[in-house]
């Protein structure tokens, strides 16, 4: 069965420091994908990044970088010299490769960036 | 660029009235998907569609049905609603053609039962 972990419920930090999201992920296909989505306090999910299970290359993307670990089963994401704005839920999900591609979200780490 | 568009955004009903949400797709996507959202938790799939046919069911209620038509934009029924309901229900969809995995949301439509 599929599972999403996001260990940290809640973090908070200092603006402009680092942080980070960690994700751990269980699926039994070869085939999969990961995603990050953010949802701020208006409610909308935003999409931010999606990984291919064949694809273990890092990204970084302004102040947003990822790390997927295959042999770790893990997405973690980092957002550096965080802003009052990255104030967010960010969710890591999951999705198989198959045709029924549903997303399993993790149950979402509520970022607090304190000016 | 189109977002997926949902309607209404906000909607209060009452205990055992029905309520239907719409949404319609970003052009050219093909498959639509249906979220619920409760207070504090992650949303949770309910239904998919494919080309108009129903292609992966989760946890839907039974007072759930829905149904995506031949313009691909789709409509979740609820009936009965029980104070339970009370959510954000999110739309998404993708487009299937190119190996596209990525589903984009709509803004939401929050339902309140009272």
């Amino acid at each position: 069965a599929q599972k999403v972990t996001q260990a940290q419920t809640e973090i908070s930090v200092v603006e402009k420091e680092d942080v980070t999201l960690d994700c751990v992920y269980e699926t039994r296909d070869t085939t999969y994908y990961l995603f990050w989505y953010k949802q701020p306090p208006s409610g909308e999910l935003v999409f931010l990044i999606r990984r291919n299970s064949f694809d273990e290359q890092n990204e970084i993307s302004g102040r947003y970088s990822w790390n997927f670990q295959k042999s770790t089963s893990s997405f973690n994401f980092t957002i550096t010299a965080s802003q009052v704005v990255d104030s967010a839920v960010y969710f890591c999900a999951l999705s198989e490769g198959n045709r029924d591609d549903k997303i399993i979200f993790g149950k979402g780490t509520r970022l607090h960036i304190l000016p | 660029a189109a977002g997926v568009i949902q309607s209404p955004r906000h909607l209060i009903k009452e205990k055992r009235e029905t309520a239907t949400l719409k949404c319609y797709p970003i052009p050219r996507h093909d498959t639509v998907y249906w979220y619920q959202q409760g207070p504090g938790q992650d949303p949770q799939f309910l239904i998919s569609f494919y080309e108009k046919m129903q292609s992966d069911k989760g946890s839907i209620p039974d007072r759930f049905s829905a149904q995506q038509f031949s313009d691909y934009h789709s409509e979740l029924n609820m009936s009965s609603l029980e104070l339970g309901d009370s959510a954000l229900y999110f739309c998404a969809s993708r487009a299937t053609s190119g190996g596209q995995r990525t589903q984009y949301f709509g803004p939401g439509t929050r339902l309140l039962v009272l």
